[in-house]
């Protein structure tokens, strides 16, 4: 069964760097395996983030790319990602989600995580 | 950046045909998959490709694609479709762009 889960802190203050983790299980991020960040503010839109693939490749949000960072470590079957200098307008649901066999689509999504931006 | 548009909301009745747009420039040359989000869930992919179904997900839900609008066809429309609903689209080098999003409401 492919699972993933997010974790990290659930309220971070302005300015701060939030890190989130995500940690699969039931797949390996071999080749052609992609796992990618998307957020959700309360009651608005999915907004994709960030994308981390197989190889290592890396490709962001060109909205926010300065302020992101992805990362894998595949002993651990984890992805990472960190956002610098938090502000409430950030404030949102984080999710982690696999694509497969080379596709772009979304075939399995974690829970998700919120996080508030609040001092 | 690549702009899909959806409409906010969508009525339909029980038993009837639900029919969620989303519109882009050119957007039949591109793949366009949907995504169904029930109140406090994650996303659940219900339809790829344009018009593939994930394992699991009824026959009723369909899909299809040309010029600059895509359609998501929920056919039989049952209480338990209501959610939001979202299309992506998205390639290797491009950022994977999502709609507004639709809000099916079953009358």
């Amino acid at each position: 069964q492919v699972t993933l889960k997010e974790s990290g802190p659930v309220l971070v203050k302005p300015t701060q760097t939030l890190t989130l983790t995500c940690t699969f299980s039931g797949f390996s991020l071999s080749s052609g395996m992609r796992v990618s960040w998307i957020r959700q503010p309360p009651g608005k839109a999915l907004e994709w983030l960030a994308r981390i693939d197989w190889d290592d490749d890396k490709f962001y949000s060109t909205s926010l790319k300065t302020r992101l960072t992805i990362s894998k470590d595949t002993s651990k079957n984890q992805v990472v990602l960190s956002m610098t200098n938090m502000d409430p307008v950030d404030t949102a649901t984080f999710y982690c989600a696999r694509t497969s066999n080379f596709h772009y689509y979304f075939d399995v999504w974690g829970r998700g995580t919120l996080v508030t931006v609040s001092s | 950046s690549y702009v899909l548009t959806q409409p906010p909301s969508v009525s339909v009745a029980p038993g009837q045909a639900a029919r969620i747009t989303c519109g882009g420039d050119n957007i039949g040359s591109k793949s366009v998959h949907w995504y169904q989000q029930r109140p406090g869930q994650a996303p659940v992919l219900v339809v790829y490709d344009d018009g593939a179904r994930p394992s699991g997900i009824p026959e009723r839900f369909s899909g299809s694609n040309s010029g600059n609008t895509a359609t998501l066809t929920i056919n039989r429309v049952e209480a338990g479709d209501e959610a939001d609903y979202f299309c992506q689209v998205g390639d290797y080098s491009t950022e994977q762009v999502f709609g507004g999003g639709t809000k099916l409401t079953v009358l």
